[in-house]
């Protein structure tokens, strides 16, 4: 199971780009990397997955490097509305198990 | 998201007493979750289930039970409830993209 290291806090400001960069070194070969994000009380909503080089949609871009050991979200222009916690979690999409593991996220407090 | 609820939404209750948190899903997923979330962490996986037929444990279920009754039910129980069980308890689906979760039951244990 792989885990997954993200900066426990981020400060922003309205209408920067913010990115938000997670560890997994020990990512294996079937696992895909999805970002959720959580407003207070709450449950999880899905932003972004991919499995390497880059993924946009219309809330965010996902970078992944070649070696996969890491993976950024990328929130372009954020807003107070952006204030939440983000988790990385990273898993086998065939085997829904490892999919499950929700660390401690990244709180991030976007400022007017 | 309104395709999967949960009932209650609140629920204070007394210790050693029996509990069940109920989550419906209108998503014809076959995959469904439940989570606890305690305060400033990450969620942490209680049960799961892949079909009907199907129930796993995951990293926390000791003190916890689980009925998948149909595709689309599946209910969470607390055969002895204790104040460390008090918590945010999310219930989710998935295909195999993404998880939806339910609203959440805020339970308090006294």
């Amino acid at each position: 199971l792989a885990k997954t290291t993200q900066p426990i806090s981020m400060d922003s400001y309205e209408g920067q780009e913010v990115n938000i960069t997670c560890s997994h070194n020990n990512i294996a070969t079937n696992d895909y990397i999805t970002w959720y994000q959580q407003f207070p009380s709450q449950g999880p909503r899905f932003i972004i997955q991919g499995y390497k080089t880059k993924v946009t949609n219309e809330v965010a871009s996902l970078f992944i490097p070649a070696d996969r050991k890491s993976s950024t979200l990328s929130l372009p222009r954020v807003s107070l509305s952006d204030t939440a916690v983000y988790y990385c979690l990273v898993g086998d999409m065939d085997n829904a198990g490892n999919m499950l593991t929700f660390g401690g996220g990244t709180r991030l407090m976007v400022k007017p | 998201d309104a395709d999967v609820t949960q009932t209650p939404r609140n629920r204070i209750t007394k210790t050693g007493k029996r509990i069940m948190l109920e989550c419906s899903q209108t998503k014809g997923h076959d995959r469904m979750y439940w989570y606890r979330q305690d305060p400033g962490l990450g969620l942490r996986l209680i049960y799961y289930s892949f079909d009907v037929k199907d129930i796993n444990k995951g990293e926390i279920s000791d003190g916890y039970s689980v009925s998948r009754q149909a595709q689309a039910k599946f209910s969470l129980s607390l055969e002895s409830a204790i104040p460390n069980q008090t918590a945010l308890y999310f219930c989710a689906t998935s295909d195999s993209n993404e998880q939806f979760f339910g609203p959440g039951t805020r339970l308090t244990v006294l």
